[in-house]
C-alpha cells in the first residue's frame, strides 16, 4: 500500500532563514505522481506542485524548490529566505495511475511557523 | 472567477441531526471529492465522484452520504450515524477522473457538533 511520511510535525524558523520540509513515500509502482499543497490558516489547500516519477529534475519556482530523489523515495520541499506569509501547514501527497480515485494519499502535514 | 465554493464556512449541529454541506465548482471539472481533516492529521477521503450520477465510497464513508445530480455540485450529508462528525471538511475537484489529476480545493467547512 502506498504511504506518505512527513516526519516533521512542526518547524519554527526566523524570517529569512531557509527551511526544508521532508517527504518520504512508499509505493510499489514505477509510475506515480507526487504533490505538495499549502494550507494557510484560512484552511483552503493551495496546490504547489505535481511531479511524475519519470521526471527527477529538481524544480524551482521563485523561493520554492523541490528535490526529488527516487533512490531515497523522497520529495523534499525547500523555502529559501522564508517569510511570515509562508507560515502554514504543508502536505505532501502521492497518487498512482490505473487505480481508483481514492488512491491519492496525504501525509500528516508539517506545520511551518515563520517568526518575524 | 473560476473556483470551488463551500458553504457554510462554520456549521454547528446538535447531536442526532443530519446536516448537509454544500460544494459547488465552476471549473467544468469532471471529478469531485470530499475529504475530512482532523487536527494534526492529513486528509482522509470520504466520497468521490468521477461523473454525474455516479459516486464511490472512500476510506471513511460510514455515516456520510452524497449525491451528484449536476456536474458542478457535490453536496455531502453528515448523518446522525456518523459517531464523531466534528471536523474540517474539504471539497475538491479535478479536471479528469484519473487518480493522478491535480485536485483543487475549496475553502472548507468547519463542522462542530454541540
Amino acid at each position: 500500500a502506498q504511504k506518505v511520511t512527513q516526519a516533521q510535525t512542526e518547524i519554527s524558523v526566523v524570517e529569512k532563514e531557509d527551511v526544508t520540509l521532508d517527504c518520504v513515500y512508499e509505493t510499489r509502482d514505477t509510475t506515480y505522481y507526487l504533490f505538495w499543497y499549502k494550507q494557510p490558516p484560512s484552511g483552503e489547500l493551495v496546490f504547489l506542485i505535481r511531479r511524475n516519477s519519470f521526471d527527477e529534475q529538481n524544480e524551482i519556482s521563485g523561493r520554492y524548490s523541490w528535490n526529488f530523489q527516487k533512490s531515497t523515495s523522497s520529495f523534499n520541499f525547500t523555502i529559501t529566505a522564508s517569510q511570515v506569509v509562508d507560515s502554514a501547514v504543508y502536505f505532501c501527497a502521492l497518487s498512482e495511475p490505473g487505480y481508483n480515485n481514492n488512491d491519492m494519499r496525504f501525509g500528516a502535514g508539517t506545520r511551518l511557523t515563520v517568526k518575524p | 472567477d473560476g473556483g470551488i465554493t463551500q458553504s457554510p464556512k462554520y456549521l454547528f449541529r446538535k447531536e442526532g441531526q443530519n446536516v448537509t454541506l454544500s460544494c459547488e465548482q465552476n471549473l467544468n471539472h469532471d471529478a469531485m471529492y470530499w475529504y475530512r481533516q482532523d487536527p494534526g492529521q492529513g486528509l482522509r477521503l470520504i466520497y468521490y465522484s468521477q461523473i454525474v450520477n455516479d459516486f464511490q465510497k472512500g476510506d471513511i464513508a460510514e455515516g456520510y452520504s452524497v449525491s451528484r445530480e449536476k456536474k458542478e455540485s457535490f453536496p455531502l450529508t453528515v448523518t446522525s450515524a456518523q459517531k464523531n462528525p466534528t471536523a474540517f471538511y474539504l471539497c475538491a475537484s479535478s479536471i479528469g477522473s484519473a487518480s493522478t489529476d491535480t485536485q483543487y480545493f475549496g475553502p472548507g467547512t468547519r463542522l462542530t457538533v454541540l
